[in-house]
């Protein structure tokens, strides 16, 4: 089954404790991206992955950070969590850089105290 | 830069009833647009898009979508809506080339149903 997974679903960690989420896809797409989703603010992306090893910033990237050295692999590390990070968070990717149908995966719910 | 709005946060409707989300986008050339549906706990699913041609495109669930160039909108419609339909919306619109494509999404509709 094509699918986007992502773990863990839900995480409460403390301020300042190094997390990561990971991404996975198994549809040998090229491009993979994460969104956080906050009340009121609709989706924005963070980063974005055009292939492997090329990563770029989103609209929101700012205490994140990300690697890209599998295709199928995308995790997003918060090396400082802070408080404004708690949000739903959401990997998702797409065959290449056209608007072809973007997969999301199913969400991890991060909170941060 | 593109930007998208949807300007009604929450709609009610009754199970049965016809249904019109609306979608207004920003962006200077022809736009790719998307709507997508989230139901709780879940991620999101594509309903439907439109690249060109047909101005009215057909999606999955029974939803289809009208772009309208003059009124810069996309708005959503389904003719009688299921109580499974209740979930949040959203429309999305695709800009840029190469390496800054992306997707803006708008900051959703949520739609209850009642029965």
């Amino acid at each position: 089954e094509a699918q986007v997974t992502q773990n863990p679903r839900y995480l409460i960690t403390v301020t300042g404790k190094k997390l990561t989420v990971t991404c996975s896809q198994n549809m040998n797409h090229e491009y993979m991206s994460w969104y956080r989703q906050d009340p009121g603010l609709g989706l924005r992306q963070i980063y974005y992955s055009m292939n492997v090893e090329v990563t770029d910033k989103g609209d929101v990237p700012e205490g994140y950070k990300v690697s890209r050295k599998e295709k199928r692999n995308f995790p997003l590390i918060l090396e400082s969590p802070s408080p404004n990070q708690t949000s739903l968070y959401f990997c998702a990717s797409r065959a290449d850089r056209t608007y072809n149908e973007q997969f999301f995966g199913p969400g991890t719910r991060l909170t941060v105290l | 830069a593109q930007s998208v709005t949807q300007p009604d946060i929450h709609i009610t409707v009754s199970e049965g009833a016809s249904l019109e989300l609306r979608c207004n986008y920003s962006y200077g050339a022809t736009p790719y647009l998307f709507w997508y549906v989230q139901s709780p706990g879940q991620g999101l699913q594509l309903l439907l898009k439109y690249f060109s041609g047909d101005t009215l495109v057909q999606g999955i669930k029974g939803f289809e979508a009208e772009f309208k160039r003059s009124q810069s909108s996309f708005n959503l419609r389904k003719p009688s809506v299921h109580w499974s339909d209740a979930a949040e919306y959203f429309c999305a619109v695709g800009a840029g080339t190469g390496t800054a494509s992306k997707l803006t999404f708008g900051t959703g509709t949520r739609l209850q149903v009642t029965l």
